[in-house]
């Protein structure tokens, strides 16, 4: 079957615009997850969405950054006001096993 | 707070040689699971192999297998047999509960020379 897919695969953008980040989970996957990976860096946790839960947000960075879920499935990352600091890969996951997280193949950010 | 930390940044190994990876962690949980998750040039993060922390038994998958020292809080990543294709990003990961995410090390870059 599908695994996760994100879109775009690539976006550049000038500094103090809007993006858009868009992850398509696996279907039937209550959880989803976002991380970003920084130049040279592990993975940082973002965002985290559990069924109908709240989410859980104890890793953005900051309040340019903000998620949501719709229907339980798409999510989409926005960040507003880019800053060059924000150029990172930002990657997906979800899971329905506590311990087995599918990534998609992620979406690289570059802040002009 | 858990960490995990992977103080290899490279490592290379010659085709057909054994080469290990290391990670230690530090948490206070006592059940809990450790992963090692491979990604390559593509970006897309693959599971290599996974380790629940109550079973003594250590995890193997084909030519991967780890080395899990609960007390000593390490789990080292053991590829056998390397292949060309094995070159990539490897990153150690840990997991203890259902409402937390997984808390990755900075990641170690392995290639494996012809």
């Amino acid at each position: 079957g599908a695994g996760v897919s994100q879109s775009p695969s690539n976006k550049v953008t000038e500094k103090g615009k809007d993006v858009e980040l868009r992850c398509d989970p696996i279907s039937g996957h209550t959880a989803l997850y976002w991380y970003r990976q920084s130049l040279g860096q592990g993975l940082e946790f973002l965002i985290y969405f559990q069924g109908n839960s709240a989410p859980d947000k104890s890793g953005l960075p900051s309040d340019r950054f903000s998620a949501e879920r719709t229907g339980g499935s798409v999510s989409t990352l926005t960040i507003q006001r880019t800053q060059q600091e924000d150029s990172a890969v930002y990657l997906c996951a979800s899971s329905l096993a506590i311990y087995r997280q599918y990534f998609g193949p992620g979406t690289r950010l570059t802040v002009l | 707070a858990q960490t995990v930390t992977q103080s290899q940044p490279e490592m290379s190994v010659q085709e057909a040689e054994t080469v290990t990876l290391s990670c230690t962690y530090d948490t206070s949980e006592s059940d809990y699971y450790l992963f090692w998750y491979k990604q390559p040039p593509s970006r897309q993060m693959i599971l290599v192999i996974r380790q629940e922390a109550y079973k003594q038994q250590n995890a193997t998958e084909n030519r991967f297998s780890v080395n899990f020292q609960k007390a000593a809080k390490s789990f080292s990543l053991k590829i056998s047999d390397s292949q060309l294709g094995d070159a990539a990003m490897y990153f150690c990961a840990y997991y203890y509960s259902g409402n937390t995410p997984l808390v990755f090390g900075k990641g170690t870059r392995l290639s494996v020379i012809a």
